[in-house]
């Protein structure tokens, strides 16, 4: 049962570019969206996260906007340099569970020089 | 400071075999989750612990179990293995289950099931 779809699978940009990627979920009760990075044998990194009672929220060059009714959410990339080339996953996860996180299916970045 | 650490990073089985994977949390955190990432998939959750209780479970089957020990460090067992149980498990670490606690990954534990 997939609960976070995300899309793109893979995505190429250009160094300076903007990187979007989205996420849909389906569960109305989750309430807490992070975002990780993960690079090649290395586990997963929170990059930022969201609550649903903000609709942007924004650390350095990277946003997320969010839209509770559409029951979506995105993250953007502002000036991808090389050094973002890594997959990113989108997550969710509802207070009553705990920590628990339910990822997507994970974009492949790579930011072209 | 260490991260979480996990041993080993990789793990060579045949079918029908066990393997316990080990897992230490960040220092003064008490919260360790397990999660299975198959590739190029997302990870999956298999289970949290706090304060040495299972505090959920993922939709796994029965051959996979953990624990957690007194100094908050846990392993993850999955008896009879198969050949879909080769992936990456990662453990996470936080200081209490709960909302936006951030829980932060080890590098995994690469498994091979041949």
């Amino acid at each position: 049962q997939q609960q976070v779809k995300q899309s793109p699978q893979s995505l190429i940009v250009q160094k300076g570019g903007i990187s979007i990627i989205n996420c849909a979920y389906e569960n109305t009760a989750f309430d807490y969206f992070p975002w990780y990075q993960q690079f090649p044998g290395k586990g997963p990194a929170l990059l930022i996260a969201i609550r649903p009672d903000v609709s942007e929220k924004k650390e350095g060059r990277f946003t997320i906007s969010f839209n509770k009714s559409a029951k979506q959410f995105s993250l953007h990339i502002m000036d991808s340099q090389p050094g973002d080339s890594a997959t990113y996953f989108c997550a969710a996860s509802m207070g009553a569970s705990g920590s628990r996180l339910t990822f997507g299916e994970g974009t492949q970045l790579t930011v072209n020089p | 400071d260490a991260g979480v650490t996990q041993s080993p990073t990789h793990l060579i089985k045949t079918r029908g075999q066990h393997v316990t994977l080990r897992c230490s949390p960040i220092s003064g955190h008490k919260s360790v989750s397990w999660y299975q990432q198959v590739l190029g998939q997302g990870p999956q959750f298999i289970f949290q612990y706090y304060e040495k209780e299972e505090r959920g479970r993922g939709n796994f089957p029965d051959r996979f179990s953990a624990r957690q020990f007194p100094n908050y460090s846990s392993e993850l067992n999955v008896n009879a293995l198969l050949l879909g149980d080769s992936a990456l498990y990662l453990c996470a670490s936080s200081g209490r289950p709960g909302l936006q606690e951030t829980q932060y990954f080890g590098p995994g534990t690469r498994l091979l099931v041949l």
